[in-house]
């Protein structure tokens, strides 16, 4: 059980489009959600909370209108890179939790922008 | 704010050898601390769990300590094999129950 996945698992886009990653928890239904980013060679960093039903919390630094997250059922979350450029070019992980709880990790998305 | 490293950023052993990776947090109020497994271009595999009232974690050749007082975390893997190559990750989660911060990683080479 608690498994999540994450839709596509790669993606590669032009400068300029927009690129949406599915988060599901799908077997669970999962309260919160969570975002990180890895940078090549670095370490996971989160880039926003999310609970079902309301709006999401931006880590410092995150640009919330380029990096749109809704949560609006509690098995699906997504992460929408808006205009996207080359710099946001990276592996994209989500995780889900029933509240505090244990988080489970998606299988992450590599998203290339060309 | 939480800060979590790790040491040695990289460690190359021969097969066979017992290793211990290093991490280090700087707020010792945390939840639990976690150790992942991750393989190039992958997500993540959770290893081991420590909740902050526990000291150790136990699972097949791996172990894991937990010290909070001294902000420390030791993963223990004995015996290795190549199949253990991998990025080794550990993060702190915050006394709130919400999201991790993580160190930067030891990239872990067992040679055949």
């Amino acid at each position: 059980g608690a498994v999540v996945s994450q839709h596509p698992s790669r993606v590669i886009c032009k400068s300029g489009t927009s690129v949406k990653i599915e988060c599901r928890s799908l077997d669970f239904q999962a309260t919160t959600m969570f975002w990180y980013r890895q940078f090549p060679k670095k370490s996971l960093m989160l880039m926003a909370t999310s609970n079902e039903g309301s709006k999401a919390t931006y880590e410092q630094g995150v640009e919330k209108d380029k990096f749109l997250i809704n949560h609006a059922s509690l098995t699906l979350s997504t992460l929408t890179v808006t205009s996207a450029h080359p710099e946001d070019s990276s592996f994209y992980i989500c995780s889900a939790s029933i509240w505090e709880g244990t988080q489970y990790f998606g299988p992450g998305t590599r998203l290339l922008v060309l | 704010k939480q800060e979590v490293t790790q040491i040695p950023a990289a460690l190359s052993v021969p097969e066979g050898e017992n290793l211990v990776l290093n991490c280090s947090f700087t707020d010792s109020a945390i939840y639990n601390l976690q150790w992942f497994r991750q393989d190039p271009g992958k997500g993540l595999t959770s290893l081991l769990l420590i909740q902050s009232s526990q000291r150790e974690q136990t699972s097949g050749r791996l172990n894991a300590s937990l010290d909070k007082s001294s902000g420390r975390s030791t993963l223990y893997i004995a015996a290795s094999q190549p199949g253990d190559s991998a990025t080794y990750l550990c993060a702190a989660r915050d006394n709130y129950g919400q999201n991790f911060v993580f160190g930067p990683g030891t990239r872990l080479s067992v040679l055949p």
